[in-house]
């Protein structure tokens, strides 16, 4: 039982253009949400995260929006840079210190 | 300052075998998970360790069982290893559960293959 979704495996953007990716989830316990960057033979680097008290958070490129109703977040990179390129994972969990549930994650690919 | 190390960075073994791997945390953490990532999917939880004790467990059978250590340091055990249990092993540490926002920080992971 999936409870962390991400229905797109891939996307493809033009440098310097907005990247957003996608994240939906089923588990309305859930408060606490990541974005972690993969790189190939790396493992998963923390990111930007967001707790349900807030619907947006930013830091620097990096902005996540959460709609609790939809129960949907999203990760816009604004401007996207080739470096950006590696595959994105969501995560969500149920209280501080609790275990996160992850995506499938999306693979960014950001065009020169 | 180190990171989440874990070793191996590979490991081959074969069907019905036994395995053990390693994680160090990061500095001034004292939590550890442990995630299996089957390819083409996300992390899954396996369990976690705080105080020497596993704290959490995810849905994985008793041939998965772990340590962790004074230092913080743990291990990861498998046994009766079956095929489906390739996969990359991460190690992600973080703070005192409570503490913080709960971010997890990863180390690079062992890629276990079963043959």
């Amino acid at each position: 039982d999936q409870q962390v979704k991400q229905n797109s495996p891939s996307l493809s953007v033009q440098e310097g253009r907005i990247s957003i990716l996608n994240c939906d989830y089923t588990n309305s316990m859930f408060d606490y949400f990541l974005w972690y960057k993969k790189y190939p033979a790396e493992g998963p680097t923390f990111l930007i995260s967001i707790s349900s008290i807030k619907d947006k958070n930013e830091d620097g490129r990096f902005t996540v929006f959460l709609n609790k109703s939809a129960k949907h977040l999203s990760l816009h990179i604004v401007p996207s840079q080739p470096g950006d390129s590696a595959v994105y994972f969501c995560a969500a969990s149920a209280g501080t210190g609790n275990q996160f549930y992850f995506g499938t994650g999306t693979s960014l690919t950001v065009i020169p | 300052d180190a990171g989440v190390t874990q070793s191996p960075t590979h490991l081959i073994k074969t069907r019905g075998q036994q395995v053990t791997l390693r994680c160090s945390p990061k500095s001034g953490h004292d939590t550890v998970s442990w995630y299996q990532q089957a390819l083409g999917q996300g992390p899954q939880f396996i369990f976690q360790y705080y105080e020497e004790e596993e704290r959490q467990r995810g849905n994985f059978p008793d041939r998965f069982s772990g340590h962790q250590f004074p230092n913080y340091s743990s291990e990861l055990n498998v046994n009766a290893l079956l095929l489906g249990d390739s996969a990359l092993y991460l190690c992600a540490s973080s703070l005192t559960p409570g503490q913080g926002h709960g971010e997890q920080y990863f180390g690079p992971g062992t890629r276990l293959t079963v043959t």
